[in-house]
């Protein structure tokens, strides 16, 4: 099963709402990141929180991180259509990083 | 710096045709990935290279094999082409210094291989 899960698997919002996604994961970690993927490129990383962090911030982005219930959320602020584009959250396993299945954000205009 | 470049963008093969999808980075990172993403599905790991002149399995190695020719160059290669190997396969590098526990990722554009 996947260490990283996100939630919801599909999101769809108006341009200029707040944006919302979680992430759940099995095992202890020494931090947990983010990454973006527009349609039919690559991933992107976005941010990364320690594992000794509980908020960290980037531009629109809030990431928080909450050990004891081993899950994580990403926010978007006031959100652009730019901003379309699949989320994952990875976890690292020894040199290896183990990604959910991702959120699928829509903005519409 | 071009930063993960991979060849080729688009791949059709019949099936039991053999390739190799090529993948380089000048970045000088120590570590190296092939993963496989398909439809509505996150990214599976295929192989990694921790360091230059090592090679693991991963989630999903059946069916393929690695080489990391150098620090910059890793290559996948399928030996026979099933309809099951049809997937966006993306490398990916990252710094990976021994004792750290810093390592973001940085991806290639991709390869879309279908197989007939």
């Amino acid at each position: 099963s996947q260490q990283g899960e996100e939630d919801p698997q599909a999101l769809s919002i108006q341009e200029g709402e707040n944006a919302t996604m979680n992430c759940s994961y099995k095992t202890s970690i020494n931090n947990l990141q983010w990454y973006r993927q527009n349609s039919g490129r690559g991933l992107v990383h976005l941010i990364l929180i320690r594992s000794n962090e509980r908020e960290k911030h980037s531009g629109r982005l809030r990431v928080t991180l909450d050990t004891s219930k081993k899950s994580s959320s990403l926010l978007i602020t006031a959100s652009r259509a730019a901003d379309t584009a699949s989320y994952f959250c990875a976890t690292p396993i020894a040199q290896k990083l183990v990604f959910g299945q991702g959120t699928r954000l829509t903005i519409n205009p | 710096n071009a930063g993960v470049t991979q060849t080729p963008k688009f791949q059709v093969l019949k099936t039991g045709q053999s390739m190799t999808l090529q993948c380089a980075q000048d970045m000088n990172h120590n570590s190296m990935y092939w993963y496989r993403q398909d439809p509505g599905m996150g990214l599976r790991l295929i192989y990694y290279s921790a360091s230059e002149g090592t090679t693991d399995k991963g989630e999903v190695p059946n069916g393929y094999n690695v080489s990391r020719l150098n620090k910059r160059e890793f290559s996948l290669r399928l030996e026979s082409a099933a309809p099951s190997q049809t997937s966006v396969y993306f490398c990916a590098s990252s710094e990976s210094r021994w004792g750290s526990s810093y390592n973001e990722q940085f991806f290639g554009p991709g390869t879309r291989l279908t197989v007939l």
